[in-house]
């Protein structure tokens, strides 16, 4: 079983909409959840990043933490064509030294 | 943010030769650097982490004699894999951190590796 579970897409929704995405785990050591963005032929960016359970909003995005369900979600309101990246999970135990990451899900938002 | 540069984003060798991949921090000193691999569908993996001036650490199942990391200044880690082989084709991406936080880990843009 891989320690982290996202659905590698792909998703395509039309502009304005809500989009969600997730990702499980299986190692209840894990503490970090972060989001990354990646555009086509670039490295990473960090979105967001959470310690422990909750929820943690900026701007248009909010990320979900519930570590009773090993469950992390992305929601990005007002989807805007810019949008269209591949998000991926990752996390650790033990901060920015071991991150792990999910398969990345491709969003497309269209016009 | 930072800029992390990596370098070449692309590069096509034959069965046997060995392939120098550079990853820089242009505007910063890196404490520490990490490599990474990526095949196919699947999620990035984390091969070895390197500090400036001692020897990477490299994960389990990571040939450290395949895969030779050199970190030899506060901005600059090379990747040579040596000896490559088709089944060493992947998307390779190297990160640098200044200090201590999610917010101070930067990625590059990556290198794909095709072997012939």
């Amino acid at each position: 079983q891989k320690e982290v579970e996202q659905d590698p897409g792909p998703l395509s929704v039309p502009e304005g909409a809500i989009v969600s995405l997730n990702c499980t785990y299986s190692n209840s050591a894990f503490q970090y959840f972060m989001w990354y963005r990646q555009y086509s032929r670039k490295g990473p960016e960090l979105l967001m990043y959470t310690y422990s359970s909750g929820n943690k909003e900026d701007g248009r995005f909010t990320a979900q933490v519930d570590k009773s369900s090993k469950y992390i979600s992305l929601f990005i309101r007002d989807s805007q064509p810019s949008d269209s990246a591949t998000y991926l999970c990752a996390m650790s135990g033990q901060g920015a030294q071991k991150l792990v990451f999910g398969q990345g899900t491709r969003l497309t938002i269209n016009p | 943010g930072a800029v992390v540069s990596q370098h070449p984003s692309w590069v096509i060798c034959k069965s046997g030769t060995s392939v120098k991949i550079e990853c820089r921090s242009l505007d910063f000193q890196a404490t520490t650097m990490f490599w990474y691999r990526q095949f196919p569908k699947q999620s990035l993996m984390l091969m070895a982490t390197s500090n400036e001036g001692s020897k990477a650490t490299y994960e389990q199942g990571v040939e450290k004699d395949k895969f030779l990391i050199n970190h030899a200044s506060l901005t600059l880690s090379t990747l040579t894999v040596t000896s490559a082989h088709p089944e060493d084709s992947s998307f390779y991406i190297c990160s640098a951190i200044m200090g201590q936080g999610f917010e101070k880990l930067f990625f590059g843009s990556g290198t794909q590796l095709s072997v012939l």
